[in-house]
């Protein structure tokens, strides 16, 4: 595996589930984000992670949970969403401090039943 | 409070003519601009970018411009591929804050035969 991927590709959940999106990247980056990308609205950074510690947390809900084990990991733990949550959550990683040089994985299409 | 704004959501172009996306900001403070494309099922990937400091930038047949009076930037690709059908993102960020980068909403370009 090459670059920045993400599993699962579509997640359909209802609102009492549980479940965790997984991005790795093989680049050797030490820096990893997750964005959230709704229908029609522009993309939003929600996590920044650098080292593995949290650098930025734009006023994401709590019902959103990261996780940075290591420089190549990244989860999304997701627990008692809303239907509004549901969009396209894409994973991307970039040297530190290089945040415009980031390459993307292909994105979780999630679903809020 | 939607600080880089991309006002065409979709545009249509004959396959060897120019096309011409549109990007406006408001943020005084971006100093690095950039435009990312994405495919279906693919996370956007970057192509071009542009430093505050120039108001030009070429890359074979993609080309930035930045007006930064206007606090405008644009993507001209010409002559214009059908294989460039595909969603383009604009982006800023300031580098005071290499934490932060903010996208339009995109604009889909299809290129005809």
């Amino acid at each position: 595996e090459t670059g920045v991927t993400q599993t699962p590709r579509h997640l359909v959940m209802g609102m009492t589930n549980k479940k965790s999106l997984k991005c790795e990247q093989h680049l050797g980056h030490n820096a990893m984000y997750w964005y959230k990308q709704s229908a029609k609205k522009p993309l939003e950074l929600m996590f920044v992670y650098n080292f593995k510690e949290q650098t930025e947390n734009n006023s994401v809900p709590s019902r959103f949970s990261p996780e940075c084990p290591n420089s190549s990991h990244l989860f999304l733990h997701l627990h008692t969403l809303q239907p509004e949550d549901s969009a396209l959550y894409l994973c991307a990683s970039s040297q530190t401090g290089r945040l415009y040089e980031q390459f993307f994985g292909p994105g979780t299409r999630l679903t809020v039943l | 409070d939607q600080q880089v704004k991309q006002n065409s959501p979709s545009l249509s172009v004959q396959e060897g003519r120019i096309s011409i996306l549109n990007c406006d900001y408001t943020n005084s403070m971006f100093d690095y601009f950039l435009w990312y494309k994405k495919y279906p099922a693919e996370g956007p990937t970057f192509l071009i970018s542009i430093s505050s400091i120039k108001d030009k930038n070429e890359d074979g047949r993609f080309t930035v411009f930045l007006n930064k009076s206007a606090k405008h930037l644009s993507l001209h690709i010409v002559p214009s591929q059908p294989g460039d059908s595909a969603v383009y993102f604009c982006a800023a960020s300031a580098s005071s804050n290499n934490n932060d980068m903010r996208f339009g909403a995109g604009t889909r370009l299809t290129v005809k035969p």
